[in-house]
């Protein structure tokens, strides 16, 4: 039921674009992004929900493909504040407000 | 707005004591819930409450823990009889549960049971 992340850890020199995927093999109602850096708390980035509509951060973006039960996060000229790592929370159709259920993680490292 | 309070923020207990844990929700928000984290792991849902009112506490532990959300004051997260096991932060989060169930989190408390 823990949706899957990929990749696990992946490494950037500032400016350079990264895509961390999340699927699940669920059905979703949405699909929620965090970043947390070490010994910090989760940090809200977006949620996508099915139907289309999103809200989040201005400088990230998201997909969500309803049919495959995937999302992906994308981070565009990343900077060295993007270092983190990032969760997916995911929200199942049939337990719509209610919890998420987080993936594995991604560890994020941007060099100078 | 002030955020997600939590305390105490470094909790440190022995095997077979207590531990409560406290979470104030953001103002105007009517739904906590609690996660927990492992070291290197990542989040793992616990309990979702409303003001007096468990809703879903299908990933608490049968035995030691329980939760409530008070119709006055904060989340209480209480371990009875802690063991090492129980080491790990424990974050609240909480939502205004509208259109978008975003959930904010507190900055955690961390439990080290010795």
């Amino acid at each position: 039921q823990q949706p899957v992340q990929s990749p696990q850890a992946v490494i950037l020199r500032e400016g350079e674009d990264a895509v961390i995927n999340c699927s699940s093999s669920k059905a979703l109602y949405s699909v929620h992004w965090y970043r947390q850096k070490h010994g910090e708390a989760p940090v809200f980035l977006m949620i996508l929900l099915k139907g289309g509509e999103q809200k989040g951060h201005e400088k990230i973006s998201a997909s969500f493909n309803e049919k495959k039960q995937q999302s992906s996060l994308y981070l565009t000229a990343s900077q060295l504040s993007y270092s983190g790592t990032y969760f997916c929370g995911t929200e199942p159709f049939y337990n719509q407000g209610g919890k998420l259920i987080f993936g594995q993680g991604t560890e994020l490292s941007v060099k100078p | 707005n002030a955020g997600v309070m939590q305390n105490p923020r470094h909790l440190v207990r022995r095997r077979g004591q207590e531990a409560r844990l406290r979470c104030s929700p953001m103002k105007g928000h009517s739904h906590v819930y609690w996660y927990r984290q492992l070291p290197e792991e990542g989040l793992k849902f616990m309990v979702y409450l409303q003001k007096e009112n468990i809703i879903d506490e299908s990933g608490m532990p049968k035995e030691r823990f329980s939760a409530e959300f008070p119709k006055e004051g904060p989340s209480i997260l209480r371990i009875q009889q802690v063991v090492r096991g129980d080491s790990a932060a424990y974050f609240c989060a909480s939502s205004p549960r509208q259109i978008y169930n975003e959930q904010f989190f507190g900055p955690g408390t961390r439990l080290t049971v010795l």
